[in-house]
């Protein structure tokens, strides 16, 4: 079965660091990009990042810019996403997403991070 | 970076169809024919319905269908049923190779 399981979400100050991890299994993981994807209380899905499928390469979104960093360890079938500097608008449940062609087919159930002092 | 543009909710009867309609730019939906609609039940992980404007993934009911023209996609839901009722977002990739989804449309079946 594919499956993409996220953790490390919490409770952290302003200002903090956190980081979010997604294992995955049942597929080649080293063979797609990977992207993370959050929704914030009562809003909307909005991308965040994607990594390509060696780790070589990498967008983020302008929100996030700077301040967040993901990447891939391909012989652990593991995502990751290191958020620094984190902000209120940062509280959001976060999704990690497998990418087929230029769309995104497998989803996780999400891990939810709270930025509050 | 802006959010596509959809509306906030929409609503039909069992039976009925609904269309749900996301405008971008030619720097997005307008330029590619990448895209996609999913579909979220609050607490679980989305699901994505429509690939590439107009193709439905195995197991997706053909009751969904997508289309494009110009920077305005549609989902279109036909036979309306109880367990259509979710969020649906819209998304496309995009001119400097970052992916952008739509606002969400909510959509209740009275």
């Amino acid at each position: 079965e594919v499956q993409l399981v996220e953790s490390g979400g919490g409770l952290v100050q302003p200002g903090g660091s956190l980081r979010l991890s997604c294992a995955a299994s049942g597929f080649t993981f080293s063979s797609y990009w990977m992207h993370w994807v959050r929704q914030a209380p009562g809003k909307g899905l909005v991308w965040v990042s994607r990594i390509n499928n060696d780790g070589s390469g990498t967008m983020y979104a302008d929100s996030v810019k700077g301040r967040f960093t993901i990447s891939r360890d391909n012989a652990k079938n593991t995502l990751y996403l290191q958020m620094d500097s984190l902000r209120a608008e940062d509280t959001a449940v976060y999704y990690c997403a497998k990418t087929l062609k230029h769309h995104m087919d497998v989803w996780g159930q999400g891990t939810t991070v709270t930025v509050s002092s | 970076q802006s959010a596509l543009t959809q509306p906030a909710s929409v609503s039909g009867s069992p039976g009925q169809s609904i269309t749900i309609y996301c405008t971008g730019t030619s720097g997005d939906v307008g330029g590619y024919n990448y895209v996609s609609w999913y579909q979220h039940h609050p607490g679980k992980a989305p699901k994505f319905v429509i690939y590439e404007v107009s193709n439905r993934p195995s197991g997706v009911s053909n009751r969904f269908s997508g289309s494009k023209s110009g920077n305005t996609a549609s989902l279109t839901i036909s036979g309306l049923q109880v367990e259509d009722e979710a969020d649906y977002y819209c998304s496309s990739y995009t001119s400097i190779s970052t992916w952008v989804f739509g606002g969400g449309t909510k959509l209740t079946v009275l």
